[in-house]
């Protein structure tokens, strides 16, 4: 299995801040990357696909990049609605891999 | 508006079963491939299985739940199902129903809001 790991597994930060998250794949997966959101409670929520596509409906403060087994999420200036939980997936090959989760938390 | 909704979870002992359902809406269902994802409490994310849009090969899972869980849909129903035997306590979790995005297998676009299974005596 490709194992996905996330860095760093928790993060405080600063309303207007912008932070990185980093997710490194154990074998080159392409741009077969996906980004989830997920907050307390909720089911998560698609935020970025191919590595650096934006989903629909989603602000441009958040964008992905990187390709083979290094990736990263961005978030240009966080807002209070951004602090929740943040995965990393690859869809390149079965089973499908997440990472463990970032946990972004207000500083 | 593209919706999944889950039912079907509750409190069920070891080695019992349970049957989990998905109704689909706003969408051509049968366009669509699926899969299954949960998440224990206080866990991460963990991908259970897939079932392509017809239905037919290939269906995949993973290797906590082979030989115990079996994925099946009805696309007259928009509905798709998970039924689950011999169910440990290592299989509590919110199950969420994840429609892979139009011509990948699990690359998600769509997640329902999840359905609780509790395994425990």
């Amino acid at each position: 299995d490709i194992q996905m790991t996330q860095s760093p597994s928790s993060l405080s930060a600063s309303v207007g801040d912008r932070v990185t998250i980093t997710c490194r794949a154990s074998q080159s997966i392409g741009s077969s990357l996906s980004w989830y959101q997920q907050k307390p409670g909720k089911a998560p929520k698609v935020l970025i696909y191919g590595a650096s596509s934006l989903q629909s409906g989603v602000p441009p403060r958040f964008s992905g990049s990187g390709s083979g087994t290094d990736f990263t999420l961005a978030i240009s200036s966080l807002q209070p609605e951004d602090f929740a939980t943040y995965y990393c997936q690859q869809s390149s090959r079965t089973p499908p891999t997440f990472g463990q989760g970032t946990e972004l938390e207000i500083k | 508006e593209v919706q999944l909704v889950e039912s079907g979870g509750g409190l069920v002992q070891p080695g019992g079963s349970l049957r989990l359902s998905c109704a689909a809406s706003g969408f051509t269902f049968s366009d669509y491939n699926m899969n299954w994802v949960r998440q224990a409490p206080g866990k991460g994310l963990e991908w259970v299985s897939f079932i392509t849009g017809g239905g037919s090969s290939p269906i995949y899972y993973a290797d906590s739940v082979k030989g115990r869980f079996t994925i099946s849909r009805d696309n007259a129903k928009n509905s798709l199902y998970l039924q689950m035997n011999s169910l440990r306590a290592e299989d509590t979790a919110v199950y969420y129903c994840a429609r892979g995005r139009s011509g990948t297998f699990y690359q998600v676009d769509t997640w329902g809001q999840g359905t609780l299974v509790t395994v425990s005596s």
